[in-house]
């Protein structure tokens, strides 16, 4: 039981760049979300997505688009990559259970664009 | 414009003490809470969460407060050990509809725990 995966683990990108950072869980979880975490400041939602087949915007979208390939993966996708996209990813999955609504964090992934 | 607040950067405790990390919010839609903890080169990983129905939550060394009137939390580590240290994030989440939930991060707290 991995819980939640995630490749590349580092990735350095030049400006204009694309690539796409893969994301899986193996934890049977119907909801997964994509967060970006900078120096000094919390986790920020990109993207999520409540159910298969559904996703939606979170608090900072731009210059990002997801894909929930099926109930267990979740990619997100930098179409031309800036260096204002340097950050840490994180992705996360959960499954409400009574009042609990945790989430569970994948490792993430350190990228850098010069 | 921070809706979660942790205005303490850092916090440097004795082993065998209590340490108290705060949380500020100004969501009055907020209604769920969650401590996280993050190591280094790690992703977070949950530690507490608490409903607004409850006012006190605990799970063994950990015990999460939650004061709805002040919009406030704070998060209880008795005793602390070294291998506390480490950031830990104060997160919360507004009512939905449906069963994803948004979570909103605070910027952090470092807990140094010495031995």
């Amino acid at each position: 039981n991995a819980g939640v995966t995630q490749t590349p683990k580092f990735q350095v990108l030049k400006t204009g760049q694309s690539m796409t950072l893969q994301c899986a869980q193996d934890m049977n979880h119907n909801s997964m979300y994509w967060y970006r975490q900078d120096p000094g400041m919390g986790l920020r939602l990109i993207y999520y997505s409540a159910s298969e087949g559904t996703t939606d915007k979170g608090e900072v979208p731009n210059g990002y688009n997801v894909s929930r390939l099926n109930k267990r993966e979740f990619s997100l996708r930098l179409e031309s990559a800036a260096p204002s996209q340097t950050s840490v990813y994180f992705c996360a999955s959960s499954e409400q259970q009574g009042l609990s609504y945790e989430q569970y964090f994948g490792p993430g992934t350190r990228l850098t664009v010069t | 414009d921070q809706q979660v607040k942790q205005n303490s950067p850092s916090l440097s405790v004795q082993e065998g003490r209590i340490s108290i990390l705060n949380c500020d919010y100004t969501n009055s839609m907020f209604d769920y809470f969650l401590w996280y903890k993050k190591y280094p080169a790690e992703g977070p990983t949950f530690l507490i969460s608490i409903s607004s129905i409850k006012d006190k939550n605990e799970d063994g060394r950990f015990t999460v407060f939650l004061n709805k009137s002040a919009k406030h939390l704070s998060l209880h580590i008795v005793p602390s050990q070294p291998g506390d240290s480490a950031v830990y994030f104060c997160a919360a989440s507004e009512i939905s509809s449906g069963s994803a939930r948004q979570l909103t991060f605070g910027s952090g707290t470092q807990l140094t725990v010495l031995p």
